[in-house]
């Protein structure tokens, strides 16, 4: 099994609101990212955890706040987002050692209003 | 700083060709290179890895090839169908991050 799944599928929000993306997988891996892909644009990491620790933030603005519960969840925080912001938001995952492959969920299309 | 590149940008052939579609890196530091495949608006679906140490990886109709000394890969799509229409995106695996080229969209046409 090589599933990564992502809730919602798709989400609209005000620049008021406050939404959460989420992301589970179960296949034991220890590392978990999340990217940003703008259409037709290849996709850009924001964070890295690793063991559920923040490994890797790529200067990533506050307004994005990521957070791992336990090694199968991964949850972007979204608050006072921007009409930029709308794109498509993946979430993969790997093992850890850096030879793995790395495995995508289907994303969650943002649109912000 | 790690550049990839994919060449050609958009190719459109008819049914039943065979394909070459190539990946240049700047680096050849790297510890794998994967392929993937996305579809409009959709996540993406790994096709191959190649660890560093390795030449090529086949699965069905897919063959990479992977020359880290002078930075490319290619991927061999045979017997084109309709289906294979998709964007695809080579990766290349560093210390700490993929670093994704910039795709080649595929239309295969009946």
């Amino acid at each position: 099994d090589t599933e990564v799944t992502q809730t919602p599928k798709h989400l609209v929000m005000g620049m008021t609101n406050k939404k959460s993306l989420k992301c589970e997988q179960h296949m034991g891996h220890r590392a978990m990212y999340w990217y940003k892909q703008k259409a037709k644009k290849p996709p850009e990491l924001m964070f890295v955890y690793s063991y559920e620790k923040l490994s890797i933030n790529e200067s990533v603005p506050s307004r994005f706040s990521p957070e791992c519960p336990n090694s199968s969840l991964l949850n972007l925080h979204l608050h006072a987002l921007q009409p930029e912001d709308s794109a498509l938001y993946l979430c993969a995952s790997s093992h850890q050692e850096q030879d793995r492959a790395q495995y995508f969920g289907p994303g969650t299309r943002l649109l912000v209003l | 700083k790690q550049e990839v590149t994919q060449i050609p940008a958009a190719l459109s052939v008819p049914e039943g060709e065979n394909l070459v579609l190539n990946c240049s890196f700047t680096d050849s530091a790297i510890y794998n290179l994967q392929w993937f495949r996305q579809d409009p608006g959709k996540g993406l679906t790994s096709l191959l890895l190649i660890q560093s140490s390795q030449r090529e990886q086949t699965s069905g109709r897919l063959n990479a090839s992977l020359d880290k000394s002078s930075g490319r890969s290619t991927l061999y799509i045979a017997a084109s169908q309709p289906g294979d229409s998709a964007t695809y995106l080579c990766a290349v695996r560093g210390t700490d991050k993929l670093i994704f080229g910039t795709g080649t969209r595929l239309q295969v046409f009946p």
